[in-house]
Order: C-alpha cells, then sequence, then structure tokens
C-alpha cells in the first residue's frame, strides 16, 4: 500500500524555538495533505488542510502563525512549531491523499514533540 | 463543527466473541466513510470503507454496515482477537475530522 513517512520520529526542544516536521508520500503524489495533533488520551484533532501549491485551510482555533505549514511538492509537506512552548508538546501527525476522487486517505507514523 | 461522532469512548470484548463499535453523522451529503485502527504513537491504519451507494462492505474479519436514513454506521470485528486491541476511528472521507475514537479492549 501507500506510504507516508515523517521525519523527525522524535524531537525535543527548549522553549521558544521553532521546529519542522516533515511529511512525505513515498510512492505516490499527494495532491492534499492533512495535519493532525492528538493529545494524550484524545481523539485526533485536524489541524489543517494543504493543497499542493496554495495556502493551507486552518482549523477554527488552529493559530496560523504559530504552526506554518507548506506543500511545496506532490510529496512534501512540512509543519513548523514557531517560538514553541510546553504546551504544544503533542504527537503530530500527516496525511496524505492521492488525486483520485475515491483514493484513500494515508497516514504518517506520527512525530512526537516534547517542549522543554 | 463535529459532524461524525463516537459515542462510546471505550469497548471490551471477550477474544472471539464480536466487537461491534459505532459512528454516527449529521450531514446527509457524506457518502464515502473510512475506518481507521489506531495504536499508540503510530499513526492510524487504514481498515476498511465503505460508500453510500452500500449498505455493508464486507473485508475478511472486518465489516461496515451504514443505514443511510439513520445516519449510522458500524464496524463489527468478528471473531476479535487481542491484537485487534487499539483505538478506532471513523472519518468521512472529504471531512477528515475524525469521531473522538472507540477504545477496544479484547480480553484473551
Amino acid at each position: 500500500g501507500a506510504v507516508v513517512s515523517q521525519h523527525p520520529s522524535r524531537v525535543i526542544c527548549k522553549s521558544g524555538t521553532s521546529v519542522k516536521i516533515e511529511c512525505r508520500s513515498l510512492d505516490f503524489q499527494a495532491t492534499t495533505m492533512f495535519w493532525y495533533r492528538q493529545f494524550p488520551k484524545q481523539s485526533l484533532m485536524l489541524m489543517a488542510t494543504s493543497n499542493e501549491g496554495s495556502k493551507a485551510t486552518y482549523e477554527q482555533g488552529v493559530e496560523k502563525d504559530k504552526f506554518l505549514i507548506n506543500h511545496a511538492s506532490l510529496t512534501l509537506s512540512t509543519l513548523t512549531v514557531t517560538s514553541a512552548h510546553p504546551e504544544d508538546s503533542s504527537f503530530y501527525i500527516c496525511s496524505a491523499r492521492t488525486s483520485g476522487s475515491r483514493d484513500t486517505q494515508y497516514f504518517g507514523p506520527g512525530t512526537r514533540l516534547t517542549v522543554l | 463543527d463535529q459532524q461524525v461522532k463516537q459515542n462510546s469512548p471505550s469497548l471490551s470484548v471477550q477474544e472471539g466473541r464480536i466487537s461491534i463499535l459505532n459512528c454516527d453523522y449529521t450531514n446527509s451529503m457524506f457518502d464515502y466513510f473510512l475506518w481507521y485502527k489506531k495504536y499508540p504513537a503510530e499513526g492510524p491504519t487504514f481498515l476498511i470503507s465503505i460508500s453510500s451507494i452500500k449498505d455493508k462492505n464486507e473485508d475478511g474479519r472486518f465489516t461496515v454496515f451504514l443505514n443511510k436514513s439513520a445516519k449510522h454506521l458500524s464496524l463489527h470485528i468478528v471473531p476479535s482477537q487481542p491484537g485487534d486491541s487499539a483505538v478506532y476511528f471513523c472519518a468521512e472521507r472529504d471531512d477528515m475530522r475524525f469521531g473522538a475514537g472507540t477504545r477496544l479492549t479484547v480480553k484473551p
């Protein structure tokens, strides 16, 4: 099946720094990518939807200036957490969808971010 | 606004028995649903899907039923196995805002 990778799988950073997470579709072209966040023992929260070559659409309550999303190519989307704070610590997951109208969503393995 | 809901946060069943996980939705325009399984610290993996032109889709031990009039779908796992223990999410393909998930525990 289709494979989506994320890098890094785990990152620890100091408060105030920025962290970039990459999401790659390895064997297909992803016209749409989604970014999710999961808090402990809670559901996946959709943060934003990004289409290749256009600005991301953010969900209500998600700060677009804090969570910068770039989908510059059909195989790569990045999420940058700017000026990270401890409350940004979470498990971030991306997913990618192929261009077919009935294709399934494939998820990356997730990135654990810990902000000290 | 959450248009896909899973109202049961957890379910515990005995190995070999049937597990039934439920999902409700509010948007009558939704027409393609997906079920995912998620282990801790991993991304969700796709399990099974169903189009609104069907009321049932079966894949091995997994069967999804769709009741459009009730805006309800369910995932049946039979027989349940301990390895099925995970959190299960339903989602609509074009919406992709997951329900809260149901944590399934299959006891040996």
